[in-house]
Order: C-alpha cells, then structure tokens, then sequence
C-alpha cells in the first residue's frame, strides 16, 4: 500500500527565516511526486511535480528536491503569504491507476 | 480557461438525507477525480473518470456513494441516507491526458450533515 508521511506536522518561522518540509514516501514505483499547498477552506494549489530522483524545481522562494525515498520543500526567506498547508503526494506505478496518495500536510505559519 | 468549479460550495443536511454536488472540470480535460478531505488531514481519493468511464473506485467508498460523468464533461457525486461520518469537504480535480497530467483542483463543496 502506498504510504506519504509528512514532517513536521506544523512550523512556525520567523519572516525570512529559511527552513525546509520533508515528505517520506513508500510506493512500489513511482509515477510521479507532487506539491500542493492549500489555503483555508480552498482546494489544493498545484505548485511542482517531480519524476525522478535528483530531480529539482523552483517557483519564487520555493524548491522541491527529490531521493529515492523522500522529497523536500525548501523555503527561502518566507513571507507571512506563504503560510499555508503543504501537502504532498505520489502517483503510482505501475498499471492504469491515476489516483494521488497523499500525506496529512505541514502547516506553515510565517510570523511578520 | 476557468478553472474547475464546484456547486454548491457549502451544504447543511440532516442526517438521512440524500444529498447532490456537481464538478465542472476544465474544459477539455479528459479526466476527473473525486476526492474527500476531512479536518487536519489529506485529500483521500474516492473514484476517477476517464471520459465518461468510471475508472477507478476505492475500497473505502460506501455504496451509498454514487458518482456519473454522463457526457464525459461535468460529473455529479451523490450520498445517499447521509451519516454525520460524512461530514467533509468534497474536493473535484481534472487533467488532460495531453501534457502532464497534472491534476488541478477545485474550490470543493463543504458537506455539514447534522
């Protein structure tokens, strides 16, 4: 069974304070890693998927790395807007199933 | 290109009751997923369309669960004789099988069941 598991499950930073979330992960292949972040009382907000490990991408003050067994998301001098939930999540392989797996979240508060 | 919407966005229901949400997808988008969020926790999947052909349904959903994609456009999901267990946000996402296949969100449907 495919499994994501999410620390820590809440950080507080101080503005500019830079920190990284880790998301673990046990899937028997992977199709594919995503990051999301969500708002209160909003969907999900698409932000990186990643493929394979080694694998990086960027958006603003926003980095996602990827290993064979865990992704991080690395913060860069936050701002109080990036406070949000973080949430992660796995598309399998192999066979014709689509569906994410996805972990409980990180919410992060960025303090001004 | 809007976005995909979900109606209503807020529902209070008593217990027993049968109740309807509809998803509008992006246009274009192929496929459709049904998810379900509760308080603290991750969106956990429920049923996936490709077109109109219901794919994929979890172990987990309850027969009282229903959903159709009946033009392989919007969907509707129905609960039938609603539990207060039911109570979630029902989160609608699309992707387009031409591209990334990266699943987009909707603003979801808040289900309060009394």
């Amino acid at each position: 069974e495919d499994q994501v598991t999410q620390s820590p499950e809440a950080l507080r930073l101080q503005e500019g304070e830079s920190s990284s979330l880790n998301c673990s992960y046990t899937v028997s292949g992977l199709r594919g890693l995503f990051w999301y972040r969500q708002d209160p009382g909003k969907g999900p907000e698409f932000l990186f998927t990643l493929y394979s490990a080694g694998e990086e991408k960027e958006k603003e003050r926003l980095k996602a790395t990827l290993t064979k067994k865990e992704s991080f998301l690395h913060i860069t001098a936050p701002k109080p807007e990036d406070s949000a939930t973080y949430l992660c999540a796995v598309q399998a392989l192999p066979g014709s199933a689509r569906q994410l797996t996805f972990g409980s979240g990180t919410q992060l508060t960025v303090l001004p | 290109d809007t976005g995909v919407s979900q109606n209503p966005r807020h529902k209070i229901t008593k217990r027993g009751q049968n109740v309807t949400f509809r998803c509008d997808p992006i246009s274009e988008h192929n496929r459709l997923y049904w998810y379900r969020q509760t308080l603290g926790q991750g969106p956990e999947f429920l049923t996936y369309f490709q077109n109109e052909a219901q794919l994929e349904k979890s172990r987990l959903l309850s027969d009282r669960f229903s959903a159709e994609r009946p033009k392989g456009s919007f969907s509707t999901l129905e609960i039938q004789r609603t539990e207060q267990g039911d109570s979630a946000m029902y989160l609608c996402a699309s992707s387009s099988t031409r591209g990334t296949d990266t699943q987009y969100f909707g603003p979801g449907t808040r289900l309060t069941v009394l």
